[in-house]
This record gives structure tokens, sequence and C-alpha cells, in this order.
């Protein structure tokens, strides 16, 4: 079944301090990858996304991801983050080929950005 | 460009009650429409999808359904609501082998 793994539930960290949120994901065909952003009582908003070409993709907000197809996986990272970036950060998957479109999500990484 | 509208943005019912939510699209054609829904805590769980107007594909089984009846709107009810219908329920609409675009969502409080 597809799968997609986020490794931490939640992440604290200091403000200007670096930080990852990873994801992994299950599969044995090629994938589009996405990262999405919630802020509280808000809907999803897209930070990033793989399709094809460079692994090294750039987003919004100073986010970045790389993806590792070897390690199927799709971790983001920011070198320096703002309390503003205290939210709540989803990985999706489309799996090419998979009908209308449809993405799988993880369950979703909090990161609390503390002064 | 195109925006995507739910409401109500809250709603509060009574277990036993119907529950309607109404999402519509605009600025796009044709799109694939999708209800998550996100309970407290947790990530999201699609519930229904539609790649157009009266088809309607459910994820899960539950009380709730989907209809479709106009291209750019999808509604999300249910007959008699239970309490663990609660939760925040997201719109999202897609063009195949794009991002999806996500709705402000409407809080739903089950009592």
């Amino acid at each position: 079944a597809q799968s997609v793994t986020q490794l931490d539930s939640q992440v604290p960290v200091f403000e200007e301090a670096p930080v990852e949120l990873r994801c992994n994901y299950s599969s044995s065909v090629s994938v589009y990858l996405f990262w999405y952003v919630q802020y509280p009582n808000q809907g999803l908003q897209l930070l990033l996304k793989y399709l094809s070409g460079s692994t090294l993709v750039k987003g919004i907000n100073g986010f970045e991801a790389e993806f590792n197809k070897s390690q199927t996986s799709f971790h983001l990272r920011k070198p320096s983050v703002h309390i503003s970036d205290t939210a709540e950060y989803f990985c999706a998957v489309k799996y090419q080929g998979t009908n209308a479109g449809k993405s799988t999500f993880g369950d979703g990484t909090t990161l609390t950005v503390k002064p | 460009s195109q925006t995507i509208h739910q409401w109500p943005a809250t709603l509060v019912q009574p277990v036993g009650s119907p529950l309607s939510l109404e999402c519509t699209v605009e600025g796009t054609s044709n799109p694939n429409l999708y209800w998550y829904r996100q309970a407290a805590g947790r990530g999201l769980q699609l519930l229904f999808y539609s790649v157009g107007i009266g088809q309607i594909s459910s994820e899960v089984p539950q009380n709730l359904s989907a209809s479709r009846p106009q291209d750019r709107q999808f509604i999300l009810s249910s007959k008699k609501l239970l309490l663990s219908d609660s939760g925040f329920y997201l719109c999202a609409w897609t063009r195949l082998d794009n991002e999806q675009f996500f709705g402000p969502g409407t809080r739903l409080t089950v009592l």
C-alpha cells in the first residue's frame, strides 16, 4: 500500500536555528512530491513541489527540499527559521498513474519556533 | 486567478442532525474536487473525490455523502451526524499532475 511517513510529529526549535522536517514514502513507481503548510484554522498552502528535473527544490518563505530517490525521501529544510514559521507541515505524494490526481498525505509535523 | 470558497466557516450541530457543507471553485473549469477531514492533531483523511458532474468516488465507508450538482460545486452531506464526525473539513481542487489548492475549511463540532 502507498504510504507517506513524516518521522517527527513535533519539532521544537529556537528562532534563527536551522530545521529539517523528514518525510519518507513507499513507492515502486515514479512520484510527484509536495510540501504544504497549514497555519491554525486555515487551509493548506503549497510550499514547494518536485515534479521532475533538479532534485533540490526551492519554495516559498526560504524553504527547500531534496528528493532522494534511492532513500525514497523528500526532507524539508530551512537554514534559519522565524517565529512566523510556526505551523503544521504536511508532506504529500502523488503516484504517477493515480486516478484523479489524488495525493497521499503524511500525518503532519508541528513546527514550533521559540524566541 | 482561481479561488475556492467554503461555507460555513464554523458549525455546531447536535448529534443526529443533518449536515450540508458547500464548496465552490472560481476561475477554472472541470476541476477534480476533493473533500478531506482533519481530526484534531491528525493528518488529512480523503473522504470523497470527483472528476466531473455527478461523478463521486468514496474513499472510506461512513455516514457522509457527497454530490457535485455543478462543475464547480461540491457538497458534503449527512442525514444524521455522529460525535465522530467532528473535525475540520477541507475542500480542494486540482488539475492532473499539479498541486492541490485548498479552501479555508469548515470547523464542525458535533455535540
